[in-house]
């Protein structure tokens, strides 16, 4: 039973690209979550999607950033006109209703 | 605002002996903690929950201690390995549903 799984593992792009994040969760799982984590820190909080619905974006920049997990295919974090302080480790989680969130081991984004 | 803190950011242990990582909280709400072993380079592990009906879990080689009164949690590693070295970090579930707030992090370091 594969795991959560991310890709790519690392991302470089320029000051004002776009840059998608993908993530595949566990299978039978239907929760997933994003977390942005910047070196020496904790991981934080930035939406939590169910298959076609964001259910809380609150920990989500309001401008630049967003996110889907469609019906069919991964979850996608896209975060557009990138700018330098974007540049962090992206994970994304995934479970069952009232379960542990198994965590991927994420995207290393670099921006230019 | 309301968040999970650890009191220690580096922790040296000699392999072999027993290793206490402590954890403050201040979300009296919080009912579900979690502890999480991130390796260099990877996603967070989970290892060891526990609800606030409990006051102990025991895992393998772990457990987990949970005081309401004071709002503090550790984790204890039994007969600590090199692979155990990592960062640990607590985290919180407030009610409702599985938006994990994460503390900041506490590096173990094994003494070979």
């Amino acid at each position: 039973n594969a795991g959560v799984m991310q890709n790519p593992r690392h991302l470089v792009r320029r000051r004002g690209q776009e840059a998608r994040l993908r993530c595949s969760p566990m299978k039978g799982h239907s929760h997933v979550y994003w977390y942005r984590q910047l070196p020496e820190e904790g991981l934080k909080f930035m939406v939590y999607l169910q298959k076609e619905n964001i259910i809380d974006e609150s920990g989500m920049p309001k401008e630049r950033f967003s996110a889907e997990f469609p019906k069919e295919g991964p979850s996608i974090l896209r975060i557009q006109q990138v700018v330098r302080g974007d540049s962090a480790a992206y994970f994304c989680a995934s479970s069952p209703r009232n379960q542990p969130q198994h965590f991927g081991d994420g995207t290393r984004l670099s921006i230019l | 605002g309301e968040s999970v803190g650890l009191h220690l950011p580096t922790l040296s242990v000699q392999e072999g002996d027993n290793s206490i990582i402590n954890c403050a909280y201040s979300n009296s709400a919080s009912d579900y903690f979690i502890w999480y072993k991130q390796e260099s380079g990877k996603g967070p592990q989970f290892i060891i929950d526990i609800r606030s009906n409990m006051d102990k879990r025991q895992g393998q080689r772990v457990t987990v201690l949970l005081n309401k009164t004071v709002k503090h949690l550790s984790l204890q590693i039994a007969a600590t390995q090199p692979g155990d070295s990592a960062v640990y970090f607590c985290a919180e579930n407030p009610g409702g549903y599985q938006k994990v707030t994460f503390g900041i992090g506490t590096k173990l370091q094994v003494i070979p």
